[in-house]
């Protein structure tokens, strides 16, 4: 099984901060990566697929990057409906995993 | 609209059984891997299983192999699952979620909530 392990697992930052997320898999996942967000009594939202594409209708300040087993989240610039906990999930090879996420909370 | 909308949560005693249903709209479900994801209380998401197109390939988290069948009708638009000899550890919120075009879960339902206790 692909461990994900997601750090830091809170951030606190300001709104119009840079925000960065890390997730790294105990083995290649080879891009096979997706980022969701998810609100508090709600359902995850895809972000990021394959590491790097925006899914339909996510905003630009959102954006993936990396390869192998390090991958990154970067959210430009927070707006406040980004404070949220986000997931890395990997689809290279079953079991499907989830990292354990990172809450985005305001400063 | 594309829509998933989950039902059959309740509360069930430890080695129950539960089946949960998911009714699809908006989209040409036979032509999409389905897949349960579920949530325990205060936790991170969790795989439980997928299903493919037809219902013939079917794949399961460990922790729920043999216990829990997926399953589906596509001529009702809907995905099951079947949860049997239930445990403390199975409570959580169970979402399903739709395979996308890009090969990955695009559409989420709201979630149904299974809480095992005596």
């Amino acid at each position: 099984e692909i461990v994900l392990t997601q750090s830091p697992a809170t951030l606190s930052l300001s709104p119009g901060e840079r925000a960065t997320l890390s997730c790294r898999a105990s083995q290649s996942v080879s891009s096979y990566l997706a980022w969701f967000q998810q609100k508090p009594g709600q359902a995850p939202r895809l972000l990021i697929y394959a590491a790097s594409n925006r899914a339909t209708g996510i905003p630009a300040r959102f954006s993936g990057s990396g390869s192998g087993t390090d991958y990154t989240l970067t959210i430009s610039s927070l707006e406040p409906e980004d404070f949220a906990v986000y997931y890395c999930q990997q689809r290279s090879t079953w079991p499907l995993t989830f990292g354990g996420g990172t809450k985005v909370e305001i400063k | 609209e594309v829509q998933l909308l989950e039902s059959g949560g309740a509360l069930v005693q430890p080695g129950g059984s539960l089946r949960l249903s998911c009714a699809a709209t908006g989209f040409t479900f036979s032509g999409y891997l389905m897949t349960w994801v579920r949530q325990a209380p205060g936790k991170g998401l969790e795989w439980v299983a997928t299903i493919t197109y037809t219902g013939v390939g079917t794949y399961y988290a460990d922790s729920v192999k043999v216990r829990f069948s997926i399953s589906r009708d596509n001529s009702k638009n809907t995905l099951f699952l079947q949860m049997n000899s239930l445990r403390g550890d199975d409570t959580a919120v169970y979402y399903c979620a739709k395979r996308g075009d890009v090969g990955y879960m695009d559409i989420w339902g709201t979630g149904t909530t299974v809480t095992v206790s005596s």
